[in-house]
């Protein structure tokens, strides 16, 4: 299994500039979680679906972040306009869910705006 | 609001010490506890824990939970450079949720 792939891995962007992540879960995981981790607020969840439907979206710091899975196989977060405060490393997961899984993480992709 | 807290933040230990790392949570309708080890990139599971209180194992690592201090422990006996990371506690709560809520991490360095 190839394990949770996100593109791309690395993002330098200028301040106002729209940003797009993308994430494929691990094939049968209906489960996928939107993460972002920065030094001062560790690892936080941003959003998650279940059978691409979003489910939580309370961690979305505010209406410049948008995500979307149109399918089981994609998601993408988007940031527009993207500002310097959203450096981080954004961290796609999935898992099989119900409660007793454990959630298996992509290797991020480190975000840099400028 | 649910918390997850690490301590201490950061360790040096020299090879061959014994660490234990601590993780106190405050999660609604608490199930589960789960750790991760964070090298240079994602965060890769090693155990999940539960109110059972059964320790789990993995070679040097071990970790319990301790249901009635809302806290868990992980020790890793004998380590080695290889253990040099940043280690993540995170609570999950209700059955009907698969939210998890991470610590902020507690960061091992390990020097030969």
């Amino acid at each position: 299994d190839a394990g949770v792939i996100q593109s791309p891995r690395h993002e330098v962007t200028e301040m106002g500039q729209e940003v797009t992540l993308r994430c494929k879960p691990i094939s049968g995981h209906d489960y996928l979680f939107w993460y972002r981790q920065t030094m001062m607020r560790g690892l936080e969840l941003l959003i998650y679906f279940n059978n691409n439907v979003p489910i939580d979206d309370s961690g979305m710091p505010e209406d410049r972040f948008s995500a979307k899975m149109p399918n089981a196989s994609f998601s993408t977060l988007k940031i527009q306009p993207s500002e310097p405060r959203d450096s981080a490393v954004y961290f796609c997961a999935s898992s099989l869910g119900r409660g007793r899984e454990t959630q298996y993480f992509g290797p991020g992709t480190r975000l840099l705006v400028l | 609001e649910d918390k997850v807290v690490q301590s201490p933040l950061s360790l040096v230990v020299h090879e061959g010490d014994t660490v234990t790392l601590n993780c106190s949570y405050e999660v609604t309708n608490f199930r589960s506890l789960l750790w991760y080890k964070q090298e240079k990139k994602a965060p890769t599971f090693l155990f999940m824990l539960t109110s059972s209180g059964i320790e789990k194992k993995s070679g040097r690592l071990s970790s319990i939970l301790d249901k009635k201090e809302l806290s868990s422990i992980l020790n890793i006996t004998a380590t080695q450079t290889g253990d040099s990371a940043i280690y993540l506690c995170a609570g999950r709560g209700s059955y009907n949720t698969d939210k998890l809520i991470f610590g902020t991490g507690t960061r091992l360095q390990v020097f030969p």
